[in-house]
């Protein structure tokens, strides 16, 4: 599985768009980028994935680069609740790869 | 609530005692995986099944750890001769798709 880089943490106000960014610049063609969150306590949360195209749900929107080296992920307007751990994941597990593999994630805290 | 269920949430043991825990998955879920997640550590993989195979084993994981999948059902997972180095959240997930869905873990102390 590919590797990724996330900043370690980051802060946003409540109400506004949170984007994290996530580097995946060893990507392989048959790679999926996966979003997942883990607020304190709990086991991870799976919030969305993609492979090239953008892609949306009710939780969050995915930004992929054009090149795939890189994605974002959105959280059109943050509340409190989505303080949490969030972790950018490549991995083709829909095609056979066994497990994914979590780096440290991303630790966002949204402010009042 | 994600529908996979981990017991028990806590377990407090003494260094040299075996312990064991138990996952059940989402029913129609094939897929089933263990992780161990450690304070400030994204979680750590354990080992994978399909049904009641065994598929992967992380060669990290000691010889004193093994889980089991009878039919393919629920799992467990035992550490025998705990070690202080063994307190982590364990963590289980099910999966059919490629999603995985995570329960809330065992909170493993070792004194």
């Amino acid at each position: 599985d590919a590797k990724t880089t996330q900043p370690p943490s980051m802060d946003c106000a409540e109400g506004r768009a949170a984007n994290l960014p996530c580097n995946h610049s060893t990507i392989s063609g048959n790679e999926y980028v996966y979003w997942y969150r883990q607020i304190h306590s709990q086991g991870p949360q799976y919030i969305i994935h993609g492979l090239k195209n953008n892609e949306t749900n009710e939780m969050a929107s995915l930004i992929i680069t054009e090149d795939r080296k890189s994605s974002t992920l959105i959280l059109p307007h943050a509340t409190l609740r989505d303080t949490a751990v969030y972790y950018c994941i490549v991995s083709n597990i829909i095609q056979g790869a066994q497990k994914l593999v979590f780096g440290q994630g991303t630790r966002l805290t949204i402010n009042p | 609530d994600t529908g996979v269920s981990q017991n028990p949430r806590h377990k407090i043991t003494k260094r040299g005692q075996n312990v064991t825990f138990r996952c059940d998955p989402i029913s129609e879920h094939n897929r089933l995986y263990w992780y161990r997640q450690t304070l400030g550590q994204g979680p750590e993989f354990l080992t994978y099944f399909q049904n009641e195979a065994q598929l992967e084993k992380s060669r990290l994981l000691s010889d004193r750890f093994s889980a089991e999948r009878p039919k393919g059902s629920f799992s467990t997972l035992e550490i025998q001769r705990t070690e202080q180095g063994d307190s982590a959240m364990y963590l289980c997930a099910s999966s059919l798709t490629g999603k995985l869905f995570f329960g809330s873990g065992t909170q493993l102390s070792v004194l």
